[in-house]
């Protein structure tokens, strides 16, 4: 059982490229959601997903867009990267939200912008 | 604006020593506080609670919430190196559909 798989663990771009971090689980949870988190700042929701089709922003989406075509797959797109995306990213998901029941983490990806 | 805010910020203790964590929480409409361990990677699951006064158990590990004080405690006994991480405190309300506010994390470190 994997559980949440994020990749690429690792990333470091450019100011102004694009990329897209994925995120799957195979726990059949219906939310799933993406945080960031920055020194002495926590864990911040930026996007979130209560099921396939349906996304919503949370604390700090701009910059990021997000899409849930699948039960399975939720994944996160920079746009167009600047320096202040320099964080961890960490995708969960859970059966309703985090509130009901727990979230479940995936390792996270390390991004760095330059 | 929910506010989750975590005490002490870090911690060094010898390992055997008892430990206690504090969270304490601003938010509209309480559904539901975590707690999670975060080691290197993912934040790992350690408790929900809901309702004051009722003590969750797992181990070594105990945390308790007061609804009426905001705040909730975890504590840990007999610490092991082992329980070296960032403990963090999320809080969830009704009022904002599936989201939780986290605080900024304990970063407890435990010396032989």
């Amino acid at each position: 059982n994997a559980g949440v798989t994020q990749t690429p663990k690792f990333q470091v771009l450019k100011t102004g490229q694009s990329m897209t971090l994925q995120c799957a689980q195979d726990m059949n949870h219906e939310y799933m959601s993406w945080y960031r988190q920055d020194p002495g700042m926590g864990l911040r929701l930026i996007h979130y997903s209560v099921g396939a089709g349906i996304t919503d922003q949370g604390e700090v989406p701009n910059g990021y867009n997000v899409s849930r075509s699948t039960t399975e797959d939720f994944p996160l797109r920079l746009l167009s990267a600047a320096p202040s995306q320099t964080s961890v990213y960490f995708c969960a998901s859970s059966y309703s939200g985090g509130l009901n029941s727990p979230l479940h983490f995936g390792n996270g990806t390390r991004l760095t912008v330059t | 604006e929910d506010k989750v805010v975590q005490s002490p910020l870090s911690l060094v203790v010898h390992e055997g020593d008892t430990v206690t964590l504090n969270c304490s929480y601003e938010v509209t409409n309480f559904r539901s506080l975590l707690w999670y361990k975060q080691e290197k990677k993912a934040p790992t699951f350690l408790f929900m609670l809901t309702s004051s006064g009722i003590e969750k158990k797992s181990g070594r590990l105990s945390s308790i919430l007061d609804k009426k004080e905001l705040f909730s405690i975890l504590n840990i006994t007999a610490t092991q190196t082992g329980d070296s991480a960032i403990y963090l405190c999320a809080v969830g309300d009704t009022g904002t559909a599936s989201k939780l506010t986290f605080g900024t994390g304990t970063r407890l470190q435990v010396t032989l």
